[in-house]
């Protein structure tokens, strides 16, 4: 059972557009969304995350953007640039849940 | 480096075989993790650690085990070994005795091709 879902797998973006990468979940006990970054040959990194408290957090090019209502989240990297192209994973945890992954978007940012 | 040590970070091995793949969490971290990833399965949670007992079991095959040793590294053994275990797996720390860690630390991962 995948209790988080993520689209798109797979994005080509040009230099200078926005990615965005959509997320959503059903458990309603998931009460932390982190974003990780992974790079080829190099294991997963937290990027950013957030609290359901909030509907964006920004960071940077990145920000999360995310609907309570709708368990959904997304994020959404702004100015994008080559260096950008790894994939993408946002996960779900919080009270007694495991950490649950998105199957990942690898993201390819061209100039 | 993100303070977690992963060893060795290539195996190549035949089928049938056994391997052992050796992690060391970051300075601090008392629970480990092991992941597998596919290309079309993300990242799958087999095991968690925690200061050296089982604290959560996932997607873990029977002819997969793990520990934790008292210097809290630790290490996943993979036996009987099948080309569909061929996958990158990954370690990850976290000083959480759960398994809702508010932030994983992974390794670099250790990249096996069964054949």
């Amino acid at each position: 059972q995948q209790q988080v879902k993520q689209s798109p797998q797979s994005l080509i973006v040009q230099k200078g557009g926005i990615s965005i990468i959509n997320c959503a979940y059903e458990n309603t006990a998931f009460d932390y969304f982190p974003w990780y970054q992974q790079f080829p040959g190099k294991g997963p990194a937290l990027l950013i995350a957030i609290r359901p408290d909030v509907s964006e957090k920004k960071e940077g090019r990145f920000t999360i953007s995310f609907n309570k209502s709708a368990k959904q989240f997304s994020l959404h990297i702004m100015d994008s640039q080559p260096g950008d192209s790894a994939t993408y994973f946002c996960a779900a945890t919080g009270g007694y849940q495991k950490v649950t992954f998105g199957i990942g978007t690898k993201l390819q940012v061209i100039p | 480096d993100s303070g977690v040590t992963q060893t060795p970070k290539h195996l190549i091995t035949a089928t049938g075989q056994r391997v052992t793949l050796r992690c060391s969490p970051r300075s601090g971290d008392l629970s480990v993790y092991w992941y597998q990833q596919s290309l079309d399965q993300g990242l799958q949670f087999l095991i968690q650690y925690y200061n050296g007992e089982e604290r959560a079991k996932g997607n873990i095959l029977e002819r997969f085990s793990a520990q934790q040793f008292p210097d809290l590294h630790s290490e996943l053994n993979l036996s009987s070994l099948e080309l569909g275990d061929s996958a990158l797996y990954f370690c990850a720390s976290s000083d959480a005795s759960g398994q809702n860690s508010y932030g994983y630390t992974f390794g670099s991962g250790t990249r096996l091709t069964v054949v």
